[in-house]
């Protein structure tokens, strides 16, 4: 079965703190998703990445960024986080190709003060 | 651009109903269409899709349809149980040129089953 991790499940921030949000797939997949989720709005993109240092700009990449050094990992940083980024943040991976499924991780919940 | 609309929740049900969630979508050309579920504390996780009109996705009795002429892919069930409890999304997906596809998810709809 594909899995995807995520390196926390809950985390507690302050404002103005930088934060670091880990995903790991290990089914070898190209793309790479990082999503907020919020009541009512449903699941929004921040960034994506098709390869290995390549990244794009999802609908809502404000206030954040990412890294992809390797092809299993998938990092999402707050650089200086806010109130308002207080959400739920989804990875996921997936092969290239409109008719593909993508695969999600279990998500982080972030509360900053 | 292009959107999903899903009804709004939460849905509530006895055990044994039938069960729809409306999706409609608004996009150009022919995306493919996929229902999500998220179960309490859980990633997504797919349920099922179609990739083409007129294609009937279907999965634990589950089903949609894709429907071109009326944009939607309502999703069905005949008997729920308290285990289908869960949130449910609907999606669209956009191949873009650079070889990747980008999915485009409703609010989602809450569903609530009681024995």
């Amino acid at each position: 079965d594909v899995k995807v991790t995520q390196s926390s499940r809950y985390l507690v921030k302050r404002t103005g703190e930088k934060v670091f949000l880990e995903c790991v797939q290990d089914m070898d997949h190209e793309n790479m998703f990082w999503y907020r989720q919020d009541p009512g709005l449903g699941l929004r993109l921040i960034y994506f990445s098709y390869d290995v240092k390549m990244k794009e700009k999802g609908d809502i990449p404000e206030g954040y960024s990412v890294s992809r050094e390797k092809k299993e990992r998938f990092s999402l940083i707050l650089e200086s986080a806010s109130t308002n980024q207080t959400s739920m943040y989804l990875c996921a991976s997936g092969v290239a190709g409109a008719n593909n499924e993508q695969f999600f991780g279990p998500g982080t919940r972030l509360t900053v003060l | 651009g292009d959107s999903v609309t899903q009804m709004e929740g939460p849905v509530t049900l006895s055990e044994e109903a039938f069960l729809t969630i409306n999706c409609t979508y608004t996009a150009t050309g022919y995306p493919s269409l996929f229902w999500y579920v998220q179960y309490p504390g859980e990633g997504l996780q797919l349920l099922l899709k179609a990739t083409k009109a007129d294609d009937k996705g279907s999965n634990k009795g589950f089903e949609a349809t894709y429907r071109k002429e009326t944009t939607s892919f309502h999703l069905e069930k005949g008997s729920v149980q308290v285990s289908d409890s869960a949130v449910y999304f609907c999606a669209l997906s956009r191949f873009l040129s650079g070889g990747y596809n980008k999915l485009i998810f409703g609010a989602g709809t809450r569903l609530a089953v009681h024995p």
